[in-house]
């Protein structure tokens, strides 16, 4: 049962405009949320992260949005930029060491 | 600058062969994992440790078994390799709750493994 979704698999933008990645989640247990960047033949780094006391989270040019209620987190960027390209993870955690992940989205941002 | 380093960047194994993939960490985290990563199903967990000698399973972890016998390493053994492994095999430490500023995973970057 996947617990964390990423309903689309891939995104594509143009450079300046905004992104916005979805994230879905099922376990109403969880309380923190974090977004990890990953490009090809690297491992994921950290991104941005919102613990479930908010609903938004600003750090440059991404921001976190979160609805409890819908149970839905999106991750905005904004202007996007070629090097914003990467697969984007959304993860959750329930008050424990261990992260859920989700499947991916694919961002790629042309010129 | 903290690190998680894997072994191998790239490795090609034969099936059958029993497969060491090597993890350390250098910020003294008690935590440590091992996910594969797949296309279309993202980051699986196959194994964790919260402490020296202590593992547990994850999602995933047929076909896998763990070492931890210091707190900077964590081995993934692949028993008998099989064509099904071949993966992207990525390592990761945390530090424990209770959450502080550096809450979350410091990721290795990858072993790229295919099983011929």
């Amino acid at each position: 049962d996947q617990q964390v979704k990423q309903n689309s698999p891939s995104l594509s933008v143009q450079e300046g405009r905004i992104s916005i990645l979805n994230c879905d989640y099922t376990n109403s247990m969880f309380d923190y949320f974090l977004w990890y960047k990953k490009y090809p033949a690297e491992g994921p780094t950290f991104l941005i992260s919102i613990s479930s006391i908010k609903d938004k989270n600003e750090d440059g040019r991404f921001t976190v949005f979160l609805n409890k209620s819908a149970k839905h987190l999106s991750l905005h960027i904004v202007p996007s930029q070629p090097g914003d390209s990467a697969v984007y993870f959304c993860a959750a955690s329930a008050n424990t060491d261990k992260l859920i992940f989700g499947t991916g989205t694919r961002l790629q941002v042309f010129p | 600058d903290v690190k998680v380093t894997q072994s191998s960047r790239y490795l090609v194994k034969r099936t059958g062969e029993k497969v060491f993939l090597e993890c350390v960490q250098d910020m003294d985290h008690e935590n440590m994992f091992w996910y594969r990563q797949d296309p279309g199903l993202g980051l699986r967990l196959i194994y964790f440790s919260y402490d020296v000698k202590m593992k547990e399973k994850g999602d995933i972890p047929e076909g896998y078994s763990v070492s931890r016998e210091k707190k900077e390493r964590f081995s993934l053994i692949l028993e008998s390799a099989s064509t099904n492994q071949t993966s992207m095999y990525l390592c990761a430490s945390s530090s424990p709750l209770p959450r502080t500023a550096n809450y979350g995973y410091t990721f290795g970057s990858g072993t790229r493994l295919t099983v011929v």
